[in-house]
């Protein structure tokens, strides 16, 4: 596998049940990302970890709860979500908080969740 | 601060040029372009760091201006595969934050 890899690509769940995304970079990057696509937001940014540890969460309600057990791999618990949660999310790395090069962000293919 | 692209849609047929823009109110540190095609991830197409800077990816090309406060993108010649919606995503400061800001996106159509 190479780049960032997320699974499922498909997601459909009730507003009951309990579901985690994964992602995963194979670029050695030590930031990585959460976003939310959505046709009112295009490009809705959620969480963001530099070497594991969160340095920002986007007013995200608590039914999204992000983990990063280490530099390479990124989840995103999700419980008792909301219809108006449907969209596509996407996982992003990139090298490092140092800026410029090492700020361009490589995005995963994303997962399309229905909240039913 | 969300910088702001301009136009929001353009629709082309194939072979003719189109300009999108990227502006801030303040001078920014980088301006990097991404192009998303429809139910694909974006991509990167390319990072601009110096003012006055001209940057080119085979008929795309983009610059940044010297107040580094506005980023344009260049399509030339334009192809059916150049269809998709593109970004621009801005870091205000080196090193203040590992994110980009990313605009709302340009979506760009070619026709035959």
């Amino acid at each position: 596998e190479t780049g960032v890899t997320q699974t499922p690509r498909h997601l459909v769940m009730g507003m009951t049940n309990k579901k985690s995304l994964k992602c995963e970079q194979h670029l050695g990057h030590n930031a990585m990302y959460w976003y939310k696509q959505s046709a009112k937001k295009p490009l809705e940014l959620m969480f963001v970890y530099n070497f594991k540890e969160q340095t920002e969460n986007n007013s995200v309600p608590s039914r999204f709860s992000p983990e990063c057990p280490n530099s390479s791999h990124l989840f995103l618990h999700l419980h008792t979500l909301q219809p108006e949660d449907s969209a596509l999310y996407l996982c992003a790395s990139s090298q490092d908080g140092r800026g410029g090069v090492q700020a361009t962000q490589y995005f995963g293919p994303g997962t399309r969740l229905l909240v039913l | 601060q969300q910088p702001v692209q301009s136009p929001q849609a353009v629709i082309l047929r194939e072979g003719e040029d189109a300009v999108i823009n990227c502006s801030s109110s303040k001078a920014l540190y980088s301006v990097h372009w991404y192009r998303q095609k429809h139910g694909e991830a974006p991509v990167f197409l390319m990072i601009l760091l110096k003012g006055g800077e001209q940057k080119g990816h085979e008929k795309i090309s983009a610059s940044f201006n010297e107040k580094k406060q506005q980023s344009s993108l260049y399509l030339t010649a334009s192809q059916l595969s150049y269809s998709g919606t593109y970004f621009c995503g801005t870091e205000e400061a080196q090193g203040g934050s590992e994110k980009l800001v990313f605009g709302k996106g340009t979506k760009l159509t070619v026709n035959p």
